[in-house]
């Protein structure tokens, strides 16, 4: 079965520190990932995906096909990137599933 | 200024009673959904629509029924059969794509209360 997999419900680092968010993934044929983000009181919606390989707000990921794995990364947190975070693979659904992770809850401490 | 909306952003509804939640899209997308956010346990995928008059189940389907009657519209009613209906719901919409992937543009989220 086609699904991602999010290992950490919270994560919590010091303004400046580096952050890693954790993504695993299960896909039969080339994936193509992405990361979506919630801002609190905000829609959710895509930060970036993998196949364009850009730097969004600080943020890259990479895909890695031997660890099966696609973390997003950011070497100096700030405040403003206290958020929910969701790893997905693309639409559409694969047997009616969600094709999103279950999130990881990031906060940034001053 | 396109995009989704959802309506009404906040609903109280009493125990027992069916409730309507809207969804609109103006990007032109063929496919729409509709998703479940509770804390801790991610987005569960209620019900797509890949094409106006036709709709699938996702993970948890039951309590909750779909129509596609316009391709801009998705509305999903909670039932009595819900369960557990209190939750915050979110409506999606894509481009349909049989090869290769796609991304999902979200609208604000309906947060139900049932008491």
């Amino acid at each position: 079965a086609q699904r991602v997999t999010q290992p950490e419900k919270l994560l919590s680092v010091f303004k400046g520190a580096p952050v890693e968010l954790k993504c695993n993934y299960s896909y039969s044929g080339s994936p193509e990932l992405f990361w979506y983000v919630q801002y609190s009181r905000q829609r959710l919606q895509l930060l970036l995906r993998h196949i364009s390989r850009e730097s969004i707000k600080g943020f890259t990921a990479d895909l890695n096909k031997g660890e099966t794995s696609f973390h997003l990364k950011k070497p100096f947190a700030q405040e403003e990137d206290s958020a929910m975070y969701y790893c997905a693979l693309p639409l559409p659904p694969d047997a009616g599933k969600s094709t999103f992770g279950d999130g990881t809850t990031l906060t940034v401490k001053p | 200024d396109g995009g989704i909306t959802q309506s009404p952003k906040y609903l109280f509804r009493k125990e027992g009673q069916n409730v309507t939640l809207s969804c609109e899209q103006n990007l032109n997308h063929d496919a729409m959904y509709w998703y479940r956010q509770d804390p801790g346990q991610g987005l569960r995928l209620i019900y797509y629509s890949q094409i106006v008059n036709d709709f699938q189940k996702g993970d948890i389907a039951e309590g909750y029924s779909v129509s596609r009657e316009k391709k801009e519209s998705f509305p999903l009613t909670v039932t009595s059969a819900q369960k557990n209906p209190t939750a915050f719901y979110l409506c999606a919409s894509s481009i349909w794509a049989n090869r290769g992937g796609t991304e999902a543009f979200f609208g604000q989220g309906t947060r139900l209360t049932v008491v």
